[in-house]
């Protein structure tokens, strides 16, 4: 079966550390999104990436980190910096010749200790 | 404004229809999206509308778009409790082709 998969599904992070989310699709897609959701708020962007070995930051980049090596893959390290990384984290992928819809994954709960 | 609006909850008897609305901001946006989440998971795709038409219609849900005000809504007809969920708005901005700019969600609670 063809999809996006996350993992893990919950994430505990320690202060001062550095945590990778995983997210893997194959949909053969070549865009790649990673949006951030805050309860009662809509999805907002962190990262994108539109064709491997690119990425573009979207709109809360700071504090995070992204690679696109593999057309499948594009992890997203949350870093020190992110001060209040505590949200359910989503991956998604689209082929932009088919109107942008995107296709997500199941989300990474990540939550400070 | 620079946000796209949804009211935060909706709650139907099952049976009844429901009514999402969303206001977005371009007028010029070129597609307008309804996904659906439901706890701890991810959003799928409801259904989306091209800026060139007025309505849409696909089973259960109706959309319908008025370009004039900006105002997007969902019909969902014969609402059941497995509808319970939040609803996304989305538009794809004119001009950039990659990024969609998602509403805050509407949580829909069906009763029995």
């Amino acid at each position: 079966d063809g999809g996006i998969t996350q993992s893990p599904k919950y994430l505990f992070r320690k202060e001062g550390q550095n945590v990778t989310l995983s997210c893997e699709q194959n949909l053969n897609h070549d865009a790649m999104y990673w949006y951030r959701q805050d309860p009662g708020q809509g999805l907002r962007l962190i990262y994108y990436s539109q064709i491997v070995n690119d990425f573009q930051k979207g709109d809360i980049a700071e504090g995070y980190s992204v690679s696109r090596e593999k057309k499948e893959s594009f992890p997203l390290t949350v870093t020190s910096a992110q001060k209040n990384p505590t949200a359910f984290y989503l991956c998604a992928s689209s082929n932009p010749v088919s109107n942008e819809k995107l296709f997500f994954g199941s989300g990474t709960q990540l939550s400070v200790l | 404004g620079e946000d796209v609006e949804q009211s935060l909850f909706l709650s139907v008897r099952e049976g009844d229809s429901s009514v999402i609305n969303c206001t977005y901001t371009d007028s010029s946006s070129t597609y307008l999206y309804w996904y659906k989440q439901e706890p701890g998971a991810g959003l799928q795709l409801l259904t989306y509308i091209f800026s060139n038409m007025d309505m849409k219609q696909d089973q259960r849900l109706t959309v319908l778009l008025n370009k004039k005000d900006k105002h997007l809504s969902l019909r969902i007809a014969d609402t059941q409790t497995g509808d319970s969920a939040i609803y996304f708005c989305a538009e794809l901005r004119s001009g950039s082709s990659y990024k969609l700019i998602f509403g805050s969600g509407t949580r829909l609670l069906v009763r029995p």
